[in-house]
């Protein structure tokens, strides 16, 4: 089956720090790929998403770049801020609809 | 637009008992899924609803059980409660042909003693 696998927690940095959060996934077909941020005590948002190979995901400052040679989608911050502090998930959606969701990285900003 | 709302917010129930959560998808989307999601872990989908009818499953029993209505809310039922389906029941809307955008709500945690 499907599944995802991102870069185990806590992630801890100080502001203006770069981020990278690993995610790398096995899936058959062509699926799409999703960054989620959840701010605490806050629902699942949606992040940014990429819907085929080298399509690059933006958005506040994030990026992710659907790679199909590496099956990765590593998500990406040039300086990060106190307000980043959220956990984040991978996840894709493969062709017939199902969903698949890694377990979230913890993220941490520190001033 | 109120987004995707859920109730209740929490639920507290005893093994063996049965549950009803409900879920409003945000206005204009026809499709919904639901996940379960544990402490510290990501998100299980556990099926999706369209046009009424269950089109995708997950791995989980058939003690989860759903239903969409016409003005496509839904709901998920589980029978039997086990103290392992104490979790967060996340529900999210999505368009069936509109891309794969999936809007989620707040949740509702169920707790089972």
């Amino acid at each position: 089956g499907n599944s995802v696998t991102q870069m185990e927690g806590p992630v801890t940095l100080s502001e203006e720090a770069f981020l990278t959060i690993n995610c790398t996934y096995t899936a058959t077909g062509y699926p799409s790929l999703f960054w989620y941020v959840q701010y605490p005590g806050e629902g699942l948002q949606l992040l940014l998403k990429a819907t085929k190979a080298d399509d690059k995901g933006s958005n506040k400052g994030f990026e992710a770049t659907y790679r199909k040679e590496t099956t990765s989608f590593h998500l990406e911050k040039g300086s990060v801020q106190v307000s980043d502090s959220a956990v984040y998930f991978c996840a894709l959606i493969a062709r017939a609809g199902k969903s698949t969701f890694g377990d979230g990285t913890t993220l941490t900003v520190k001033p | 637009d109120a987004g995707v709302t859920q109730s209740p917010t929490h639920l507290i129930k005893t093994r063996g008992q049965q549950v009803t959560l409900r879920c409003s998808p945000k206005s204009g989307h026809d499709t919904v899924s639901w996940y379960q999601q544990a402490l510290g872990q990501g998100p299980q989908f556990i099926f999706q609803y369209y046009e009424e009818e269950e089109r995708q499953r997950g791995n989980f029993p058939d003690r989860f059980s759903g239903h969409q209505f016409p003005n496509y809310s839904s709901e998920l039922n589980v029978n039997a409660l086990l103290l392992g389906d104490s979790a967060l029941y996340l529900c999210a809307s999505s368009l069936r042909w509109g891309g794969e955008e999936q809007y989620f709500g707040p949740g509702t945690r169920l707790t089972v003693t």
